[in-house]
């Protein structure tokens, strides 16, 4: 498709075990983002890549947190020794460029349920 | 149709009818603006962006109006349908070096046939 693809759609967790979580992007899109969205709430920004350059991980909310894109393309969002706080919907979004003046294209995110 | 002042987290409207929905934004330092639909189970889907240097943006169907004096922004959705039931948040960006969308809070829009 057209559109930014995430993958699992789904992830169910224990606690305490690590996971990962993947983004296709739209094609050509040179920046991505990836947000996190507690029930209820608006999404909360987690970190952003320019090409394969993390150039602001400010959101992570630990170290157990981790984020790559080592192409510039696809992008893995890994989550090491889970608790249940991390549960929520992870969400990745595109964008053509850098320029700020350019929307976000999100996918469907995966939910992530940490037992 | 229903308009609202300040921001209500639930709009209901019926079929036909327009809709305002509103939204205060944090930092009189940003300068883009976008809106979102969410549905049930998808990620947040572009509606609309308007820039700090205009004050109304039209689409089809959608109406952003933008007041930068009491930060304040508001979506218009003319002759609302059922397949507008949707979460709507805005969000913006800071400055022109900044890239993460900030999220203000949503309003669950219901429309009945």
């Amino acid at each position: 498709g057209a559109g930014v693809s995430q993958s699992p759609r789904y992830k169910v967790a224990k606690r305490g075990q690590d996971v990962a979580l993947r983004c296709d992007p739209i094609s050509g899109h040179v920046s991505l983002f990836w947000y996190q969205q507690a029930l209820g709430q608006g999404p909360e920004f987690l970190t952003y890549f320019q090409n394969e350059a993390q150039l602001d991980k400010s959101g992570l909310p630990s170290d157990r947190f981790f984020a790559e894109r080592p192409e510039g393309s696809v992008s893995t969002l890994k989550i090491q020794r889970t608790q249940q706080e991390d549960s929520a919907v992870y969400l990745c979004a595109s964008s053509l460029n850098r320029n700020s003046n350019q929307p976000q294209h999100f996918g469907d995110g995966t939910r992530l349920s940490i037992l | 149709g229903e308009s609202v002042g300040l921001h209500l987290p639930t709009l209901s409207v019926q079929e036909g009818d327009n809709s305002i929905i509103n939204c205060a934004y944090s930092n009189s330092a940003s300068d883009y603006f976008i809106w979102y639909k969410q549905e049930s189970g998808k990620g947040p889907q572009f509606i609309i962006d308007i820039r700090s240097n205009m004050d109304k943006r039209q689409g089809q169907r959608v109406t952003v109006l933008l007041n930068k004096t009491v930060k304040h922004l508001s979506l218009q959705i003319a002759a609302t349908q059922p397949g507008d039931s949707a979460v709507y948040f805005c969000a913006e960006i800071l400055n022109q070096a900044g890239t993460a969308l900030i999220f203000g809070k949503g309003t669950t829009l219901s429309v009945s046939s």
